[in-house]
């Protein structure tokens, strides 16, 4: 069974672009949960989407977006890329609510 | 609102010597707890999981960890440490069976250093 994947791995960007990222979670979860990871915050949660709808959502700004598809793929978004968003981004795919969750190798954004 | 506490922030042990990672909660229900490993520049790998039932769950790479309620605490355990289990460890605290909800609450993480 193909586990999480997330694409691309590495991104430069730029200040005030965006960017997006892709996690495809493990066939018959539908489930998926986004991470920022930091040296200074450490991991934080961003969203949840189960079902195509976001169910949960952590505490930043309207910059960080996403959405979940009907195969339950789910892209997130980041419009206007602050330096200080460089981290690494971790998706993670459960099966339902209050399961474990599975998470991919994650995408490493560095904005400059 | 939950937090988790992991008081030790680098631990060095020898190969072969036993192992054990602290991990400290706060939540005001039955929570759902984890113990989450990373190697560098990698994702998480899922060690171990506590939902209910016995308060001593296996995992893998024979790791173990004890839920104790009395002491709000989920403290990870390995007899004998190899070369290989140098990493990070995250402990997570997750919201429980009456939340709905499937984010996680990661400590800060202990960075194990084995030493031949």
């Amino acid at each position: 069974k193909a586990g999480v994947t997330q694409t691309p791995r590495y991104l430069i960007k730029t200040r005030g672009q965006q960017v997006t990222l892709s996690c495809s979670p493990i066939s018959g979860h539908r489930s998926v949960s986004w991470y920022q990871q930091t040296p200074g915050q450490g991991l934080q949660f961003l969203f949840e989407y189960f079902s195509e709808t976001q169910r949960n959502k952590g505490n930043f700004p309207g910059r960080f977006s996403g959405r979940q598809f009907s195969n339950s793929r789910s892209e997130m978004n980041v419009s206007t890329l602050e330096l200080g968003d460089s981290a690494l981004y971790l998706c993670a795919s459960s099966f339902s609510a209050n399961t474990e969750a599975f998470f991919g190798q994650g995408t490493r954004l560095t904005v400059v | 609102a939950q937090s988790v506490t992991q008081p030790d922030i680098h631990i060095t042990v020898s190969e072969g010597a036993s192992l054990e990672l602290r991990c400290n909660y706060s939540y005001g229900a039955t929570p759902y707890l984890f113990w989450y490993v990373q190697s560098p520049g990698q994702g998480l790998q899922l060690l171990l999981k506590y939902f209910s039932g016995d308060t001593l769950v296996q995992g893998i790479k024979g790791f173990e960890a004890e839920f104790k309620r009395s002491q709000s605490s989920f403290n990870l355990r390995k007899p004998s440490v190899h070369w290989s289990d140098a990493a990070e460890y995250f402990c997570a605290v997750g919201a429980g069976p009456s939340s709905g909800a499937n984010n996680l609450f990661f400590g800060t993480g202990t960075r194990l250093t084995v030493i031949p």
